[in-house]
């Protein structure tokens, strides 16, 4: 089992859906991060929480320790959101050393 | 444009061979990361340097090394290439234990 889970690994929707991405983990964490990775390949980090909950724009990030588990929202999804999505935890004591989950496929049509 | 640059951008090679992928953090980030994403694993950490000095180890493989030099640009260096190496490489950098910042990559293709 891998230490960073996310579902679902693929995702469509229509442009205009509240999207939600979900990550569980399984070491204790020191901070969470969520990145985006657009189909040129290239890497955008989206947010980093080690708590509560954190917003950008139409993004929004939760975590919850207790549970190990953190959401992704997106609301009113636009075409341009389509993209993978990769979530990311630094376990306690492990230095800057970031594992990655598998990343979740995000595509919405217009 | 996140201010991490990554040359070259694409490299292609052969079984065997050696090259140098290099990375130039962004102004004042004394951290450097090197990534490593290939189809069937996904995103892996290889290596980071703080400073000059290493401060973590992931799953680099000994043909591969890095450094991280007194102007704070990174060099990864992989050797004895086999076509399992063939995949985008990239490197971030950070300030602290801040957000990480990602370069554009350098996708390697091993024939």
């Amino acid at each position: 089992k891998n230490e960073v889970e996310q579902s679902p690994q693929n995702l469509t929707a229509q442009e205009g859906e509240f999207i939600t991405i979900n990550c569980s983990y399984s070491v204790g964490i020191s901070a969470l991060h969520w990145l985006q990775q657009h189909p040129g390949g290239g890497i955008v980090s989206l947010f980093m929480l080690s708590s509560g909950k954190k917003k950008h724009g139409r993004l929004i990030a939760t975590i919850n320790i207790q549970e190990k588990h953190s959401s992704l929202h997106i609301t009113a999804s636009h075409p341009r959101d389509s993209a993978v999505y990769i979530c990311a935890v630094r376990s306690i004591g492990g230095a800057q050393k970031l594992v990655f989950g598998q990343g979740t496929r995000l595509t919405i049509n217009p | 444009d996140s201010g991490v640059t990554q040359t070259p951008k694409h490299l292609i090679t052969a079984t065997g061979q050696r090259v140098t992928l290099r990375c130039s953090p962004r102004s004042g980030d004394l951290s450097v990361y090197w990534y490593q994403q290939s189809l069937d694993q996904g995103l892996q950490f290889l290596i980071q340097y703080y400073n000059g000095e290493e401060r973590a180890k992931g799953n680099i493989l000994e043909r591969f090394s890095a450094q991280q030099f007194p102007d704070l640009h990174s060099e990864l260096n992989l050797s004895s290439l086999e076509l399992g190496d063939s995949a985008l490489y990239f490197c971030a950098s950070s300030r602290n234990q801040e957000t990480q910042y990602f370069g554009p990559g350098t996708r390697l293709l091993v024939l």
